[in-house]
């Protein structure tokens, strides 16, 4: 099976602008979650969603913000970008059933380099 | 809130083994995971253990959980220097998200 993909794996932006990341999960996966990775505060959870529906949501301003398709590939979008945003943005896919925990294995795409100058 | 600790670096000869340490607060914890990320690299899922486990092993990797100290450890045998990286410890429960620790970089001298 193919893993996790997300494109794009590079971006450079500036500030003031918005971006879009996109991610295929592992077919048969409904489930998709996104995380921001910086050297200062590590991995932090963003959105997760499931069934084109967004299940959890982690402590981030409303830029980021997120959508799924029936295909469950999802996008997350970041508006009016600002220098903090730079980061790995990872996604994430779990075959979790609904009602399942969230910690039901997740799987980890290669991650987006998101630069804001 | 939740959190999870742990010590930021270690370095090891190559055939020796590799003991990564970590703590976690949330005595709720049900699943309690390592990653590995290589430089550029995503996360690469290594092993899991549930809460209701002691001990599970998986080829070189050995993963021992203290429930009642709120521990976790991973131990790689036979430490080869591909698995110089860094080693993040998560834990979750119920419909919780993960919560990662802060990594461990691994050394692996020839």
């Amino acid at each position: 099976k193919a893993g996790v993909t997300q494109t794009p794996r590079y971006l450079i932006k500036t500030r003031g602008q918005q971006v879009t990341l996109s991610c295929s999960p592992i077919s048969g996966h409904r489930s998709v979650s996104w995380y921001q990775q910086t050297p200062g505060q590590g991995l932090q959870f963003l959105f997760e969603y499931f069934s084109e529906t967004q299940r959890n949501k982690g402590n981030f301003p409303g830029r980021f913000s997120g959508r799924q398709f029936s295909n469950s590939r999802s996008e997350m979008n970041v508006s009016t970008l600002e220098l903090g945003d730079s980061a790995l943005y990872l996604c994430a896919s779990s075959p979790r059933l609904a009602g399942g925990p969230l910690g039901d294995t997740q799987y980890f795409g290669p991650g987006t380099r998101l630069t804001v100058l | 809130g939740e959190d999870v600790e742990q010590s930021l670096f270690l370095s090891v000869r190559e055939g020796d083994s590799s003991v990564i340490n970590c703590t976690y607060t949330d005595s709720s914890s049900t699943y309690l995971y390592w990653y590995k990320q290589e430089p550029g690299a995503g996360l690469q899922l290594l092993t899991y253990i549930f809460s209701n486990m002691d001990m599970k092993q998986d080829q070189r990797l050995t993963v021992l959980l203290n429930k009642k100290d709120k521990h976790l450890s991973l131990r790689i045998a036979d430490t080869q220097t591909g698995d110089s990286a860094i080693y993040f410890c998560a834990e979750t429960a119920g419909r919780r998200a993960l919560t990662f620790g802060s990594g461990t970089r691994l050394q692996v001298q020839p």
